[in-house]
């Protein structure tokens, strides 16, 4: 069983750019959670995919977007990069089925420094 | 509007002895809670959870209690190891989404 891996590790990007980051889904889940995580706080809840289609939004502007493929693995982009997204981005995935669907598991994450 | 709050940013204690870490919430809508441990250069991974029906749940030595009249809730280590040695977030859950506090470091001192 693999767990959840993300790519890159690191990424630096200047304002107002667009950025794409990867994540590979924890083996037989199917959904994916993402989290951006600021310095020194909790991590946010960005949005929730669940079958190809967005289940759920947190308090983040449409720039922030993303995709689930059929293969559960799925994209978060941002567009017009603001220094303020500079942060760690972390994918969660669980399994949407009984009390499993509330544990999730997590990837290493994204550091996004935008300059 | 922090929803999930860890008002204390930092615990120390000495191995063997029982760590309490804790933490509050706003939401009554909230009806699963769970802590998370997070190691520097890892994501977070799951510890134990507690539903709103339940007041108390148990793993090993790691017990989650939950004073929904408080909107309180708290981890007990027992014995801390020096490998508990981590940031502890704890989440609240409504529906899809899921809310962190901003964690608490823990250091248990050998």
């Amino acid at each position: 069983e693999t767990g959840v891996t993300q790519s890159p590790t690191h990424l630096i990007k200047t304002r107002g750019q667009q950025v794409t980051l990867r994540c590979s889904s924890q083996s037989g889940h199917n959904t994916v959670s993402w989290y951006q995580q600021a310095l020194g706080q909790g991590p946010q809840f960005i949005f929730q995919y669940y079958r190809e289609e967005e289940n759920g939004r947190g308090n983040f502007p449409p720039r922030f977007s993303g995709l689930q493929f059929p293969n559960y693995s799925s994209e978060l982009n941002v567009n017009a990069l603001e220094l303020d997204d500079s942060a760690l981005y972390l994918c969660a995935s669980s399994l949407r089925q009984g009390a499993s669907r509330k544990t999730q598991y997590f990837g290493p994450g994204t550091r996004l420094l935008v300059l | 509007d922090q929803q999930v709050k860890q008002n204390s940013p930092s615990l120390s204690v000495q191995e063997g002895r029982i760590s309490i870490l804790n933490c509050d919430y706003t939401n009554s809508m909230f009806d699963y809670f769970l802590w998370y441990k997070k190691y520097p250069a890892e994501g977070p991974t799951f510890l134990i959870s507690i539903s709103s029906i339940k007041d108390k749940n148990e793993d090993g030595r790691f017990t989650v209690f939950l004073n929904k009249s408080a909107k309180h809730l708290s981890l007990h280590i027992v014995p801390s190891q020096p490998g508990d040695s981590a940031v502890y977030f704890c989440a609240a859950n409504t529906g899809n989404q899921f809310y962190f506090g901003t964690g608490t470091s823990l250091t248990v001192i050998p």
